[in-house]
């Protein structure tokens, strides 16, 4: 079974400044894909970007980027230029291939303060 | 294209009660799952439905079951409700290609909030 451990319960962080958060991940499977998913206080659980396995490129997607580091199994996310509307829930979720189950971290709350 | 829907929004049942959730995934979609969200457990998979199929299922007992039609639209049911019952579900959809492979992204619905009293 994969498990997914975010480590830090609660992050604050200034508009425009960066934060990181970490996610690592237990598998033995080689193919897989990796998200980051935000839940903001509507509750919606919106996707913030994705990651395959096989691809040894970091995933970027605007202000967010991802350190993908398969063998330390790590799959922290950058946020740059941080907005107050980046204050949310952070689900970090690992799928392997051919899966269609999502198992998800713990979470990280981010509050981006003005 | 419109997104998940889930209906209804909010629920407040008592224990021993039934209830039925619905979830219109994306038009094109064919891959429903299900998952339940509760500040002590944190997100859990239920289970997933593909081709009217349940395809993966989950740790949960078998009061919660579901079914999906043939438009892909999926209902998922709790009986006997217990107190724990209470959660956010959410539902989200994936397109699944032909051999039923999974390399799509999941998208969610705004769920549904179920108080059980």
């Amino acid at each position: 079974a994969q498990t997914v451990t975010q480590s830090q319960p609660e992050m604050s962080v200034q508009e425009a400044e960066t934060v990181t958060l970490s996610c690592t991940y237990d598998t033995s499977e080689n193919n897989y894909y990796l998200f980051w998913y935000k839940q903001p206080p509507s509750r919606q659980m919106i996707l913030v970007i994705r990651q395959e396995a096989y691809k040894q490129q970091n995933a970027t997607e605007n202000r967010f980027s991802v350190n993908f580091q398969k063998a330390a199994k790590s799959f922290s996310l950058k946020i740059s230029d941080s907005q107050l509307g980046d204050t949310a829930m952070y689900f970090c979720a690992f799928m392997k291939a051919a899966g269609n189950k999502l198992t998800f971290g713990g979470g990280t709350r981010v509050l981006v303060k003005p | 294209k419109a997104g998940v829907t889930q209906t209804p929004r909010y629920l407040i049942k008592t224990r021993g009660q039934q209830v039925t959730l619905s979830c219109s995934p994306i038009s094109g979609h064919r891959s429903v799952s299900w998952y339940q969200q509760t500040p002590g457990q944190g997100l859990q998979f239920l289970f997933e439905y593909f081709s009217e199929t349940q395809r993966n299922k989950g740790n949960f007992p078998g009061r919660f079951s579901g079914r999906q039609f043939s438009n892909s639209r999926s209902e998922m049911n709790v009986s006997t409700l217990e107190l724990g019952d209470s959660a956010l579900y959410l539902c989200a959809s994936s397109f699944r290609g032909l051999a039923g492979v999974s390399t799509d992204t999941q998208y969610f619905g705004p769920g549904t909030r179920l108080t059980v009293l």
